[in-house]
């Protein structure tokens, strides 16, 4: 069966340090994958698209791979703030059909002063 | 970017309640979608949309029925409202790169 696996303990990291994040999936074969952070009692934010064919993808402190080998994603901010902490969700989508997205369940980051 | 806005922040309903839930788009995008959250099941699909007057279900659509007249706007309804309804609802947009989700409702049945 289908399966997208993101560790269920929360990450607590000091700050200024990196947070990495793990995404593994099982039986998808996904045109892209996707990061989105959630807050408490808010919608999810979209934040970093990364395409099968890309290995890697920046943005600002943020920093995605992508090994399709592996059927893996790691996730990870640098130079953490508490402003960080949040829960990330990846998720994952095929080339054609009908644009569904298939979401992890999340994994919670506190960054603490 | 489009604005996706959810019409209540928290609701209360009884047992056995028709509900509404509505949720409105700025933009002109095909796909709409409703999801529910619960604590440890993560994002769960109900219902989507990928035109007016056309749906699909999805995961858990059992209890629930949605209606898109107008491409803007794609309401969740719930027929009978139950207990095991209380949830976080969630209602987004987008494609396959990228989803706009609306701020949720936190909707309590008593």
């Amino acid at each position: 069966s289908q399966k997208i696996e993101q560790n269920s303990e929360a990450l607590n990291i000091q700050e200024g340090k990196t947070a990495t994040l793990t995404c593994n999936y099982t039986n998808y074969s996904p045109a892209y994958l996707q990061w989105y952070r959630q807050d408490p009692g808010r919608g999810p934010v979209f934040l970093l698209l990364i395409r099968e064919n890309e290995k890697e993808k920046r943005k600002e402190r943020l920093k995605v791979t992508f090994d399709t080998t592996l059927k893996q994603s790691l996730f990870h901010i640098t130079a953490s703030q508490p402003a960080d902490s949040a829960t990330y969700l990846c998720a994952l989508s095929p080339y054609y059909g009908n644009n569904r997205l298939a979401f992890g369940k999340g994994n919670q980051v506190v960054v603490i002063p | 970017d489009v604005k996706v806005t959810q019409s209540s922040r928290y609701l209360v309903k009884r047992t056995g309640e028709k509900v509404f839930l509505e949720c409105v788009q700025d933009m002109d995008h095909e796909n709409m979608f409703w999801y529910r959250q619960d604590p440890g099941l993560g994002l769960r699909l109900i219902y989507f949309s990928y035109d007016v007057k056309m749906k699909e279900k999805g995961d858990i659509p059992e209890g629930y029925s949605v209606s898109r007249e107008k491409k803007e706007r794609f309401s969740l309804i719930l027929e009978s409202a139950s207990t095991n309804q209380t949830s976080m609802y969630l209602c987004a947009v987008g494609v396959n790169y990228g989803y706009t989700f609306g701020s949720g409702t936190r909707l309590t049945v008593v």
